[in-house]
């Protein structure tokens, strides 16, 4: 079955610890991408990466840091200079194309915890 | 600046009847997508329509249908005999090429479909 994981779905951490939230996907989808939803808000785009070893911060970067040296992986890390880093985290891939744009798909998401 | 708004936060409806999301946008480009997702309680984003700005051909799937009007700069989503299942938030999203396919979420619909 082609998709995408994100583990875990809960995830608990100290306040100062980082924390790293996995997301990888099997749909050869060359663009991928991390939001932050927060109690009855929409997504905010935190970063993506659009091809292998390259990424763009999104409009709430600060605190979290990405890479992709795969294809099918990009994970995030919630630093401890996130200030509120409680929140749920869903990571999503799409198709690029030149000249074309596809929807993206979602994982179930990780919901993180920090007391 | 684009721009979604759903300014319906919540709606409650009995099972049966149809009910309508509204989603109006702000963008200056003449090309863009639209796009519904829905979020069940479990938290995944669950892709449901994408429209591109040259087609203002209203959609119908099932029980959901989805009326574009370039006009009045809306995408509005109906849902005819509604089902407990169709219980969750929706959210309507636009994309324009030229921002790296980066998608603009919509603050979010809680739709409760009372039995």
């Amino acid at each position: 079955d082609g998709g995408i994981t994100q583990s875990p779905k809960y995830l608990f951490r100290k306040e100062g610890q980082n924390v790293t939230l996995s997301c990888e996907q099997n749909l050869n989808h060359d663009a991928m991408y991390w939001y932050r939803q927060d109690p009855g808000q929409g997504l905010r785009l935190i970063y993506y990466s659009q091809i292998v070893n390259d990424f763009q911060k999104g409009d709430i970067a600060e605190g979290y840091s990405v890479s992709r040296e795969k294809k099918e992986s990009f994970p995030l890390t919630v630093t401890s200079a996130q200030k509120n880093p409680t929140a749920f985290y869903l990571c999503a891939s799409s198709m690029r194309r030149a000249g074309a744009f596809y929807e993206q798909y979602f994982g179930p998401g990780t919901r993180l915890t920090v007391t | 600046a684009q721009k979604v708004t759903q300014a319906q936060t919540e709606i409650s409806v009995v099972e049966k009847e149809d009910v309508t999301l509204d989603c109006v946008y702000e963008t200056r480009d003449t090309t863009y997508y639209l796009f519904w997702y829905k979020q069940p309680p479990s938290g995944e984003l669950v892709f449901l329509i994408r429209r591109n700005s040259f087609d203002e051909q209203n959609e119908i799937s099932g029980r959901y249908s989805w009326n574009f009007q370039k006009s009045t700069s809306s995408f509005n989503f109906t849902i005819t005999a509604s089902q407990v299942v169709d219980s969750a938030v929706y959210f309507c999203a636009l994309s324009e090429p030229r921002l790296d396919d980066k998608i603009i979420f919509g603050k979010g619909t809680r739709l409760h479909i009372l039995p």
